[in-house]
């Protein structure tokens, strides 16, 4: 158990619908990164939030929205979702603003778009 | 800015075989350095990490790693393969404790032969 925890660990939906994945760092962290792994992009970063303020921002599609709560657990929001968006969907977590002593990944959400 | 290629999307090796997977690295500044390993359906699980210090680093399950500065580079080895390596390896690189970069690798895969 690495102490990020993901929910939930499948989901599967239809095109167009809206969905929300949720993250809760490992204890002490306040850094909060949300990846995408596909086959053919491999892993993506999508975006990071520290102590609850948006920090950098990758390859994150305008359908997709991001936030961290106080409480500083993470949600991902994908809406309009499509065929494409179908993949494992990853958070990680860091002490401090910037990662540079590494990540620790939470076991990820398989999301299925049919 | 940051940059890692692998060499080999896929390795393969016979069990009790030596394991080397190769990273190079692109920084402008003293890089630290990191190895993932993802088994199958699970998250990116820290092997090792080179930060400052020693440049032979060694991690979990018997892999170790060595920072080569006029190579750039930061091969991942281990002396004897099991079947239990078998997994997806990224190499990671950032821009030290307070950079604003961390960037993965595309990923080898590794394959243990019987």
């Amino acid at each position: 158990d690495s102490g990020v925890t993901q929910t939930p660990k499948h989901l599967i939906t239809a095109t167009g619908q809206r969905v929300t994945l949720r993250c809760s760092p490992r204890s002490g962290d306040l850094s909060v990164y949300w990846y995408q792994q596909s086959l053919d992009q491999g892993l993506q970063f999508l975006i990071q939030y520290y102590n609850g303020e948006e920090r950098a921002k990758g390859n994150i599609l305008e359908r997709f929205s991001a936030q961290q709560f106080p409480d500083l657990h993470s949600e991902l929001n994908l809406s309009s979702l499509e065929l494409g968006d179908s993949a494992l969907y990853f958070c990680a977590s860091s002490v401090g603003r910037r990662g540079g002593y590494g990540y620790t990944f939470g076991s990820g959400t398989r999301l299925t778009v049919v | 800015a940051q940059s890692v290629t692998q060499l080999g999307s896929h390795v393969s090796v016979s069990e009790g075989a030596l394991v080397l997977l190769r990273c190079n690295y692109s920084s402008s500044v003293p890089p630290y350095l990191f190895w993932y390993v993802q088994y199958p359906n699970q998250g990116l699980q820290l092997l090792l990490k080179y930060t400052t210090g020693a440049t032979l680093v060694k991690g979990i399950n018997g892999f170790e790693a060595e920072f080569k500065k006029s190579e750039t580079s930061f091969h991942l080895t281990k002396p004897s393969a099991h079947m239990s390596d078998a997994a997806e390896y990224f190499c990671a690189v950032s821009d030290g404790e307070y950079g604003q970069n961390f960037v993965f690798g595309p990923g080898t895969r590794l394959s243990v032969l019987p």
